[in-house]
């Protein structure tokens, strides 16, 4: 079964960095597109980021130059590395499988506050 | 910036049909934009029902259908059920790696 499971959130100080995990399982992560998607309090799906099978990465502009994907075949994992948080980065991450995305993670809140 | 409108919110009620849609400000949407749609309840992550216009995700009822009409993305929903309640997303692939979310749909039955 395709699965995967994001970890690494919490609370953070503005201009702190964070970076979260979405480990796969069922699937090797080079055999897929891994999408990022967050969602604010109260808020619609914002689409992040993406890294595409061959190791392509793109980013929305609301986050280029700050978040960075990366992935460890090792691990099966991908991560999101995000730095100078702010407040407005404050939300539930999610990944999911494809692009556009089709099998999600249940999230990880990630809050941004003094 | 490309902006993609959804209704806000909709009522239907139950066993009616309601249609959703997925607009693009800068365009008609196609085929090509690869339209997705997403059911989200409160407090569980997004489910997806229909991949690239119309193609239903495994496990969802054959009452939920994909098209595009017109110049826009649709999600038609016959014969509606309780459950169904909840915010409804379109995405849009953009091209250059690029996606964008429409707003969502509130639906309520």
């Amino acid at each position: 079964e395709v699965q995967v499971v994001e970890s690494g959130g919490g609370l953070v100080r503005p201009g702190g960095s964070l970076r979260l995990s979405c480990a796969a399982s069922g699937f090797i992560v080079t055999s897929n597109y891994i999408t990022w998607v967050r969602q604010a309090p109260g808020k619609g799906l914002e689409w992040v980021s993406v890294i595409y099978r061959g190791g392509n990465t793109y980013y929305a502009d609301s986050v280029k130059g700050r978040f960075t994907l990366s992935r460890d075949i090792s691990k099966n994992t991908v991560y999101l590395q995000m730095n100078s948080l702010r407040p407005e980065d404050t939300a539930v991450y999610y990944c999911a499988t494809h692009y556009p995305p089709v099998d999600w993670g249940q999230g990880t809140l990630v809050t941004v506050s003094s | 910036q490309t902006v993609v409108t959804q209704e806000p919110s909709l009522s239907v009620s139950p066993g009616g049909t309601v249609t959703l849609t997925c607009d693009l400000s800068s365009g008609s949407v196609s085929v090509g934009y690869y339209p997705t749609w997403y059911q989200q309840t409160p407090g569980q992550a997004p489910r997806t029902l229909i991949q690239n216009t119309n193609t239903r995700s495994s496990g969802v009822p054959d009452r939920f259908s994909g098209s595009i009409v017109g110049n826009k993305a649709a999600l038609t929903i016959t014969g509606a059920q309780a459950d169904d309640e909840g915010d409804y997303y379109c995405v849009l692939y953009m091209g250059s790696g690029i996606s964008v979310f429409g707003g969502g749909t509130k639906l309520t039955v």
